[in-house]
């Protein structure tokens, strides 16, 4: 257990609608990272945290995602106008400041009918 | 474009043999390296992370990295039923995030 909580865990919800997934780090944790995972494939970075300010944002999180950590403990990614190609694992991964490894959560699986 | 390539497999190993897995990477950069294994269905676990030339071993894991060939492996010794799962290699390639492989499917074969 790396103690990075994700929720919820499943989410299915239908073309247009609007999402938001919940991590929960641990305390240790200054740097927080989303990554996009289909199957098939490695994941994929979407954006990263330290403390609270959003450093980096890859291409791949188009205008209709969004995320927040606003205390700099847990975060918020929200997808709006949800498309099927938005279907996919979302995993939080967390990192203290005196190491260089990032530990996942539990992932949220998005299903978009 | 910073690269990461695994083979994707199916790798399919004798229980109790030796599993190798292979990762290469496109930057000579590259500061810091992982392996993440990942069961159908969940996240990524960390197996093992390396950041020097050699050898580093962890119970049955082994990493191996060399940077003058961009090359880092994973190694399995006494393979076993519940090792079949996706390991992903994971480089940093100094910009904070981790760019990843598409993983390789290992399945041990009883």
């Amino acid at each position: 257990d790396t103690g990075v909580s994700q929720n919820p865990r499943h989410k299915i919800t239908k073309r247009g609608q609007n999402v938001t997934f919940r991590c929960d780090p641990i305390s240790e944790h200054n740097r927080l990272y989303w990554y996009r995972q289909t199957l098939g494939q490695g994941p994929e970075f979407l954006t990263y945290f330290q403390n609270e300010a959003q450093l980096e944002k890859s291409r791949l999180l188009s205008d209709r995602f969004s995320a927040e950590r606003p205390k700099g403990s847990f975060s918020t990614l929200e997808i709006q106008r949800t498309e099927q190609g938005d279907s996919a694992m979302y995993l939080c991964a967390g990192r203290g400041l005196d190491t260089d490894t990032q530990y996942f959560g539990p992932g949220t699986r998005l299903t978009v009918l | 474009q910073k690269e990461v390539e695994q083979n994707s497999g199916p790798l399919s190993v004798p229980e109790g043999a030796i599993a190798s897995l292979n990762c290469t990477y496109s930057d000579r950069g590259s500061q810091s390296f992982f392996w993440y294994r990942q069961y159908s269905g969940k996240s990524p676990e960390l197996i093992m992370f390396i950041y020097s030339n050699g050898d580093k071993e962890d119970g049955r894991f082994t990493a191996q990295l060399n940077k003058a060939s961009q090359y880092v492996s994973l190694l399995i010794r006494d393979s076993q039923p519940s090792d079949s799962a996706t390991y992903l290699c994971a480089v940093n390639f100094g910009n904070e995030k981790l760019t990843f492989g598409t993983g390789t499917r290992l399945t041990i074969i009883p």
